[in-house]
Parts: C-alpha cells; sequence; structure tokens
C-alpha cells in the first residue's frame, strides 16, 4: 500500500514571490509516478506536473519545477513567481501500475492563497 | 474536444434510494478510476478499470458497484445510499497506465 503525505494544510505566498509546498510519500515499489494537481475554487482537477521515479532529472513545467529525492521519498513542489491564479488547493499523488493493479493515492492537500 | 463527462454534476436524494452517476470518456482510454473526495481527506480511489470487463476496487469500495461493458463508459453505482457516501465524486481516465488522468468535473452528492 502506498501512503502519500503533505504536512501543510494550508500555505500563503506574496504575488511574484516563490513558495514550496512539500510531500512525502511511502511505497514498496521501485517502479512508480508521482503527480503534483491543482484544484482551484471550480474545483476542477489540473495536472501540473509528473516526476517518473526512475528519472534523477527533476521535472519542471514553466514556473513550476519539483525537487524530487527518491532516497528520502520527497517530492516536493516549487512555484516561482507565484500568480493569483495560482490559489488553489495543490495535491500530491503517487501512482502504482502493475501486477495487475492500478493505484492513485493522494495526499490531503495543502491550500495555497496568494497575497496580492 | 477530449473529455471525461459526468452526470449528474449534482444530486440530492434519501437514503437507500438506487442511484447512478454516469462517466464516459471519448478518448478511447484504457483506465479509468472513481475517487471521492471529501474535506481533510483528499481524494481516494473507490473503483478502476484497466479495460473492459476488467476493473477492481481501490481504497474505499464498501457500499459502491461499477461495471466497464464499453471503453467509453464506467458508471458508479450506489445501491443504497447511505448519508456517509455524501462526498465529492470524480471520475478519471487516462490512456496508458503511466499517463496521469484526465477528471471530469465532478459530481457532488448529497444523501439525506
Amino acid at each position: 500500500a502506498q501512503t502519500v503525505t503533505q504536512s501543510q494544510p494550508e500555505m500563503s505566498v506574496q504575488e511574484a514571490e516563490t513558495v514550496t509546498l512539500s510531500c512525502t510519500y511511502d511505497t514498496s515499489e521501485s517502479d512508480y509516478y508521482l503527480f503534483w494537481y491543482k484544484q482551484p475554487p471550480s474545483r476542477q482537477m489540473i495536472l501540473v506536473i509528473r516526476q517518473e521515479a526512475y528519472k534523477q532529472q527533476n521535472a519542471t513545467e514553466n514556473r513550476f519545477s519539483v525537487n524530487f529525492q527518491k532516497a528520502a521519498k520527497s517530492f516536493s513542489l516549487k512555484i516561482s513567481d507565484s500568480q493569483l491564479g495560482d490559489a488553489a488547493m495543490y495535491f500530491c499523488a503517487s501512482l502504482y501500475s502493475g501486477a495487475g493493479s492500478y493505484q492513485l493515492t493522494f495526499g490531503k492537500g495543502t491550500k495555497l492563497s496568494v497575497i496580492p | 474536444e477530449a473529455q471525461v463527462t459526468q452526470n449528474p454534476r449534482y444530486l440530492i436524494t434519501v437514503t437507500g434510494k438506487k442511484l447512478t452517476v454516469t462517466c464516459s470518456q471519448n478518448m478511447n482510454h484504457e483506465y479509468m478510476s472513481w475517487y471521492r473526495q471529501d474535506p481533510g481527506l483528499g481524494l481516494r480511489q473507490i473503483y478502476y478499470s484497466m479495460n473492459v470487463e476488467v476493473t477492481d476496487k481501490g481504497d474505499v469500495p464498501e457500499g459502491y458497484k461499477v461495471s466497464r461493458k464499453e471503453k467509453r463508459n464506467f458508471p458508479l453505482i450506489l445501491e443504497s445510499p447511505s448519508p456517509n457516501q455524501t462526498s465529492l465524486y470524480f471520475c478519471a481516465s487516462s490512456l496508458y497506465s503511466d499517463q496521469p488522468q484526465h477528471f471530469g468535473d465532478g459530481t457532488r452528492l448529497s444523501i439525506l
């Protein structure tokens, strides 16, 4: 079984500043994938970034980047030059698919506020 | 437009009255899942399907049923809903097992 922990229920950041959201996970599998999803007040689930566990290089997507520390099972999300539209719930998730199983496990989320 | 469509978007019903939440995707995706989202708990997987006629339990399957008779549809059935199933439900799909899922817009269920 996988577990995903987001230790910061809420965070805030000044517009144009940088913020880092924390995520740790636990899995016994060697092949898995990690994601960050954003959920704005409209409640849509929007993919922010994806990381393959077998890749050492940290994924980046415009202003969003991750710090993936496989040995520590840590997968934090950095948002640079924060914008008002970044205000949302952010969910970290771990995907394992193998041996006839397909498990996507989410953390409890971090609510990010952006202060103008 | 590529999308995952859930219906209804909102439903208020009473305990014990069977209901079905439909989910349809137009992307020919193999993998489909249902999740429920509750405050402070994040999203939890209810059931998933890896192909037609292939379904399996997720983390919280009690009280739910699913079927996958066609690739595009993956309905969620509550045979005898109870108030603890009041939640926000999401259907999602992906083409391959290692790809991120596309989510529907969610269904808000209230069971009185």
